[in-house]
Parts: C-alpha cells; sequence; structure tokens
C-alpha cells in the first residue's frame, strides 16, 4: 500500500526567512505533484514532478524529486504573507500527503 | 472553459438518504476522480474513470456509486448518507497518466 508522509504538518515562520517540507512516499513511484489549497478554497496546481532529479522553480517556491530516496522538497525562500495556505504533495497521481499547514508571519 | 464544475456547493442530508454529486468538465479529459477531505486526513480518492464506461475503486469506495456514461460527467451516488460521510467532496479530471489534476470548487456536505 503507497502511503506518504508529509512534514511537518504545521509550520509558522517569519516572513523573509526559508524552510523546506518534506514528501516522503513508501513504494517506488516517478510521479508527484505538488498543490496549494487555501482556507475554504479548491486545490490548485504547483509543479509535476515526473522524474528522478526533477527540478520546479515558480516565485519563491521550488521542488525537487529524488526517487531513488522516495523523497520530494518544497523549497520556500524568504516567504510572504501571500505564501500562507496549506501545502499538498500527492504521488501516483491519486494518493496524496495529510498536508502541511503553513503560515507566514509579518 | 468552465474547467472543473461541481453542484451543489452546500448540502445538507439526513441519515439514510440519497442524492448525487454533480461534476463535469469541458477540458476532454479522459481521467476523472471523486476525493473526500476530512481534517487533518488530506484528501482520500473514493473513485476514479480513466475514460467512459471505465470506473474503478479508491481507497474509501464503501457507501458510494459512480458510473462515466460520457468524458464530461462523473456523478458520485450516495446510496444512503450517513453522519461519517459529513465531508467536503472534491472531483477532478486530468490528461492520462503525468498530467495535473483540475479539482472543482467542492461540495460541503452535512449528514445529520
Amino acid at each position: 500500500e503507497l502511503k506518504v508522509e508529509q512534514n511537518p504538518l504545521f509550520l509558522s515562520m517569519q516572513e523573509g526567512k526559508n524552510y523546506t517540507i518534506y514528501c516522503n512516499y513508501s513504494t517506488t513511484s516517478d510521479r508527484l505533484y505538488w498543490y496549494r489549497q487555501d482556507p475554504g478554497k479548491s486545490l490548485e496546481s504547483l509543479f509535476v514532478l515526473l522524474s528522478n532529479g526533477a527540478v520546479k522553480q515558480e516565485g519563491r517556491l521550488m521542488a525537487s524529486l529524488d526517487t531513488k530516496a522516495r523523497l520530494s522538497t518544497l523549497h520556500i525562500t524568504a516567504a510572504v504573507h501571500d505564501l500562507s495556505a496549506t501545502y499538498f504533495c500527492a504521488v501516483a497521481k491519486y494518493i496524496f500527503g495529510t498536508g502541511t499547514r503553513l503560515k507566514v508571519l509579518a | 472553459n468552465a474547467g472543473v464544475t461541481q453542484t451543489p456547493k452546500f448540502q445538507v442530508l439526513k441519515t439514510g438518504q440519497s442524492m448525487t454529486l454533480q461534476c463535469a468538465q469541458d477540458m476532454n479529459h479522459e481521467y476523472m476522480s471523486w476525493y473526500r477531505q476530512d481534517p487533518g486526513m488530506g484528501l482520500r480518492l473514493i473513485h476514479y474513470s480513466v475514460g467512459a464506461g471505465i470506473t474503478d475503486q479508491g481507497e474509501v469506495p464503501n457507501g458510494y456509486n459512480v458510473s462515466r456514461s460520457t468524458t464530461e460527467d462523473f456523478p458520485l451516488r450516495l446510496l444512503s448518507a450517513a453522519p461519517s460521510q459529513t465531508s467536503v467532496y472534491f472531483c477532478a479530471s486530468s490528461y492520462p497518466e503525468g498530467d495535473t489534476q483540475y479539482f472543482g470548487p467542492g461540495t460541503r456536505l452535512t449528514v445529520l
């Protein structure tokens, strides 16, 4: 059974700081997705990572995939308040982690 | 394009009632899926479809039925609602395999 774990589950950080969210999964997969969800809203796609070593960047967010370690990271650079949301990773398209709730404090 | 649409946005049911959550997409996506989202549990897959006439069960299929008679529509039926089915339901669609999913706005269901 494929399991996906994210950590931390909750993250409170100051504006301007850097931090990384981790997504570990239990069985081999070369497809990993990151989504963002604002409170009370739907999910929005951030990144699609389809091979070992894949790296994608958009603004202050950068995602990477290491299929051998079964690990993806979402790195936040110089956080701003607008990044406050819940971030989900998903493996093999349909299996989601429990999410990381990020709060960026001014 | 409207993308993925879901109706209703909110629904309150009594235990034992049945209802259908509607989902439609206008992007000609082959893949469609239903999830439920409960606090602290992320999204859990209920049922999914890889094309018209083809459906399969996900992680939590009990108490739900689906059908896929057209590419555009993928309704989710609650056969006999239970309080444990109180949740937010999301429908999503995508092209096959590597493509990301596009999510509808969600339906917030309360079962009393």
